[in-house]
């Protein structure tokens, strides 16, 4: 069976104080794996794909990078507006189906 | 570019009432996903269309929930008669043609239902 899994479940950081989020994932042929952004009321926010072992992507204070068994999110000198939870979702090539873990809670103090 | 729009945002009723949600998805996206997401819970994909033909239901309780999607366009879900389990956030999402590439999903904001 299909499975995302995420940790930790909340996540408090100093203003500056880097560190990185874990996605551990099983998929029978990964399509893709997503990164989302969610703010308190609001649908989540597209952050990252990546389709395979190896690939990195950046936007701003953050990176995705991929293996075959686990994805991780890495904040570097994080602000107070990355306060968020971030999602990781997996799309396998057999159903197409798309499957999220539960979140990671990330709150910054500045 | 206009986002997905979602009404309503809120919605308030008492068990074993029917409640519809509505979603306008950006123009051009073929795809179009309905999510149930619990509190401190990820979506969980209730509906998927690609254009008309709903392609993955296997998650939607069929025998209160029903949705549509008249034109390969707007869609509805609809919940009759709702439980008390049935609250939770219901989200609307929308994409370009899985087969053209296209699988980053954009959200609407949700509507929040609240079953008493």
């Amino acid at each position: 069976e299909d499975q995302v899994t995420q940790s930790p479940e909340a996540l408090r950081l100093q203003e500056g104080e880097s560190s990185s989020l874990n996605c551990s994932y099983t998929v029978s042929g990964l399509r893709g794996l997503f990164w989302y952004r969610q703010d308190p009321g609001k649908g989540p926010e597209f952050l990252f794909t990546l389709y395979s072992a190896g690939e990195e992507k950046e936007k701003e204070r953050l990176k995705a990078t991929l293996t075959k068994k686990e994805s991780f999110l890495h904040i570097t000198a994080p602000k107070p507006e990355d306060s968020a939870t971030y999602l990781c979702a997996v799309q396998a090539w057999r159903d197409d189906k798309i499957i999220f873990g539960k979140g990671t809670r990330l709150h910054i103090l500045p | 570019e206009a986002g997905v729009v979602q009404s309503p945002r809120y919605k308030i009723i008492e068990k074993k009432q029917p409640v519809a949600f509505w979603c306008n998805p950006i123009s051009g996206h073929n795809t179009l996903y309905w999510y149930r997401q619990n509190l401190g819970q990820g979506p969980e994909l209730l509906i998927r269309y690609e254009n008309e033909e709903a392609v993955d239901d296997s998650q939607l309780p069929k025998d209160r929930f029903s949705a549509e999607r008249l034109k390969g366009v707007d869609s509805t879900l609809k919940i009759q008669p709702a439980e008390l389990g049935d609250s939770a956030v219901y989200l609307c999402a929308s994409s370009l043609n899985l087969w053209a590439g296209g699988n980053e999903q954009f959200f609407g904001p949700g509507t929040r239902l609240t079953v008493l």
